[in-house]
C-alpha cells in the first residue's frame, strides 16, 4: 500500500532555532503533498499545499517566510520552521497524493515539535 | 459560513455493538467524502471514500452512507472491538481542488 514517512518523529529545539521536517512517499510518486498542523484535541488544519517543482500554496494566516516548504522531487517535501518559538510547538503531519489516484491522501506518522 | 461537523467529541459503546458516527456539512457540494482513523500521536489512516452518486459503501465491518440532500454521512462499525477505539475523522474536498477539510473528529471508545 501507499506509505508516507516523516523524519524526525519528534524534535525538541531551543527558541530561535530552525527545524526541518522531511516527508517522503516511499512506494509511489506524489506530485502533490500537503502539510498540516494539529493541536491537542483539535482537528487537522491545512497549512500549505506543495507541488513538485513549483512554489507552495499557503493557507490564509500561515506565514510563508516562517514555514518554508520545498518539494524538490516526486517523493520528497520538506517543511522548515524558521526561528521557532514555543507557540510553534505542535504536531506536524504531511500527506501525499498518488499521481495515479487523485482523491485519496496518504498521511505520514507525524512529527511532534516542542520548542523550549 | 462553510463548516463540517461531527456529532460528538466522544462516543462510548460496548464491545459487539454497532458504533454510528455522524458527519454533517453545510454550504458545500463535495464530489466525495472520506473517513479516516487516527490513533493518539499518529497520522490519520484512510478508511473509506464515498462519492456523491453512491448511497452506501462497505469494507469488512465498516459501512458508510452519504446523503447529499441531508448533507450528511454516517459511518458505522459493526461488531465493534476494543481495537476499534480511536478518533475517526471525516473529510471532504469542498472546492474539488484536492484540498481536504476535516471535521473535528469523534473519539470512539469500545469497552470490553
Amino acid at each position: 500500500g501507499a506509505v508516507v514517512s516523516q523524519h524526525p518523529s519528534r524534535v525538541i529545539c531551543k527558541s530561535g532555532t530552525s527545524v526541518k521536517i522531511e516527508c517522503r512517499s516511499l512506494d509511489f510518486q506524489a506530485t502533490t503533498m500537503f502539510w498540516y498542523r494539529q493541536f491537542p484535541k483539535q482537528s487537522l488544519m491545512l497549512m500549505a499545499t506543495s507541488n513538485e517543482g513549483s512554489k507552495a500554496t499557503y493557507e490564509q494566516g500561515v506565514e510563508k517566510d516562517k514555514f518554508l516548504i520545498n518539494h524538490a522531487s516526486l517523493t520528497l517535501s520538506t517543511l522548515t520552521v524558521t526561528s521557532a518559538h514555543p507557540e510553534d510547538s505542535s504536531f506536524y503531519i504531511c500527506s501525499a497524493r498518488d499521481r495515479g489516484q487523485q482523491e485519496t491522501q496518504y498521511f505520514g506518522p507525524g512529527t511532534r515539535l516542542l520548542v523550549l | 459560513s462553510q463548516k463540517i461537523e461531527q456529532n460528538s467529541e466522544a462516543l462510548n459503546i460496548q464491545e459487539g455493538k454497532t458504533a454510528t458516527l455522524t458527519c454533517n456539512y453545510t454550504n458545500y457540494s463535495p464530489a466525495y467524502l472520506q473517513w479516516y482513523r487516527q490513533d493518539p500521536g499518529r497520522g490519520p489512516v484512510f478508511l473509506l471514500l464515498i462519492r456523491e452518486n453512491e448511497k452506501e459503501k462497505r469494507k469488512e465491518r465498516l459501512k458508510v452512507t452519504f446523503d447529499t440532500t441531508l448533507k450528511q454521512s454516517l459511518f458505522h462499525i459493526t461488531a465493534s472491538q476494543p481495537a476499534d477505539s480511536a478518533t475517526y475523522l471525516c473529510a471532504l474536498d469542498p472546492f474539488w481542488g484536492g484540498k481536504l477539510i476535516f471535521g473535528q473528529g469523534t473519539e470512539l471508545s469500545v469497552k470490553p
